[in-house]
Formats: C-alpha cells, structure tokens, sequence
C-alpha cells in the first residue's frame, strides 16, 4: 500500500483554469505538507497542516487554497491557474515534526503544466 | 527562515569510487535534524541518511556517512562505493519542528 499517495500524476490544463490535486496518507501522521518543485528542482515549502490547522503558509499567491478535510487528507486547489505555475507539487506527511525518527514522507508528486 | 545552500550544482563519479557531496546551512537554533534526500529520474523523494544537531556522532547508513560539523554549520554526505543506481539528485535538508527547508540539489553521475 501507498504511504502517501497524490492524485493526479500528470495535469495538463490551460491558463485560466481551476484545479484540484488530492493528497492522502495512510500513515497516521498528523502533519502534513505541500511542496513545489520547479523547473530547476528547487523544492520549496507551501504549506504545513498539523492535525488539520494550518501552521506553515510561506507567501504563497492567495490563488493557492489548501484543505484538508481529516488529519489523513491535504488536497491543494488552485484557481485562475497560471503559466508559471507550472511545476511537481509534492505532497509529504510527518508523524512528528522536527523530529529525528519524523523525517518526511513524500508522495511520488504531480506533474501540473500549464498551457 | 533557515537558508540550506548546496554549492556543488553537478558532480560525477566513478562507479566504486567515493564521492562527498557539500552542504551547509544558516540558523540561529541550537536543536535541530539535518537530512539528505536522494531523488532518482523517478521523481521519488527517498530518505538516505539523518543527523540530530545534538549529537556529535556522524550518521552511517551502510555506504552513506556524514561529516557533520555543527560549529561550521556543515553536513556533508559521503557515499562509498559509488553504484550506478545512485545516479540521482540529492538534496540536503534543514528540519526544525514542522519546518523543512531544502538545499538547491546536486545532480551526481555515477559513471560505468
């Protein structure tokens, strides 16, 4: 079974659009993470969830809508899409965060392209 | 924020040989965890190796190692016996409680 799996792998929309990725963990980890990482593999920090309360919202467009809906799910909605939004979005979880036995678990990320 | 830097953007190895990657990171803390992260052509991320800040024993995990100098705010990764699957990006990382930043990544080539 997948620890944490993302839906969609790949998203190819237009400009203008609204879009959905669905995260979910079945690891019973209470912390939960979004990630973008862009063209040059910088991974960096979108949002922290603990126990479905947002902790981490680093300055990110307002156009970004986390929600998680349980403890186990994180989904990322993203309205009036844009070019340079496109990227991999990671989705992670955490049992315990800053931790050493509570490193990230990482999905296997969302191709989203924007045309 | 805490700021991880990777000075080394590309680096390529031998197959067998040993090969250190750099890392170091800027913070005011005392307590805190430092990770290296390996991400294949799969896109996978794939924990390899942990440090906490507080203890001065490098971390090993089989051919992995650390060099971890907490005074000059450095985590190195060795790998020894470099394999062909060990061609990926790295990526050195800076947890303190729910925060975890990431260095820019090395892409490292291990050559046959």
């Amino acid at each position: 079974d997948t620890a944490v799996s993302q839906t969609p792998k790949y998203l190819v929309t237009q400009m203008g659009n609204d879009k959905s990725i669905k995260c979910e963990q079945n690891l019973g980890h209470d912390t939960m993470y979004w990630y973008k990482q862009d063209s040059k593999k910088f991974l960096k920090i979108m949002f922290s969830y603990n126990n479905k309360e947002l902790i981490i919202n680093e300055t990110v467009p307002n156009r970004f809508s986390p929600k998680s809906p349980d403890k186990a799910h994180l989904n990322l909605h993203i309205n009036s899409l844009e070019l340079g939004d496109s990227a991999v979005y990671f989705c992670a979880s955490s049992q315990d965060p800053g931790s050493y036995n509570s490193p990230l678990h990482f999905g296997n990320g969302t191709r989203l392209t924007v045309t | 924020a805490q700021t991880v830097t990777q000075s080394q953007p590309e680096m390529s190895v031998q197959e067998a040989e040993t090969v250190t990657l750099s890392c170091t990171y800027d913070t005011s803390e005392n307590n805190y965890y430092l990770f290296w992260y390996k991400q294949p052509p799969s896109r996978q991320m794939i924990l390899v190796i942990r440090q906490e800040a507080y203890k001065q024993q490098n971390a090993t995990e089989n051919r992995f190692s650390v060099n971890f100098q907490k005074a000059a705010k450095s985590f190195s990764l060795k790998i020894s016996d470099s394999q062909l699957g060990d061609t990926a990006m790295y990526f050195c990382a800076f947890m303190k409680q729910a925060d975890m930043r990431f260095g820019a990544g090395t892409r490292l080539t291990v050559k046959p």
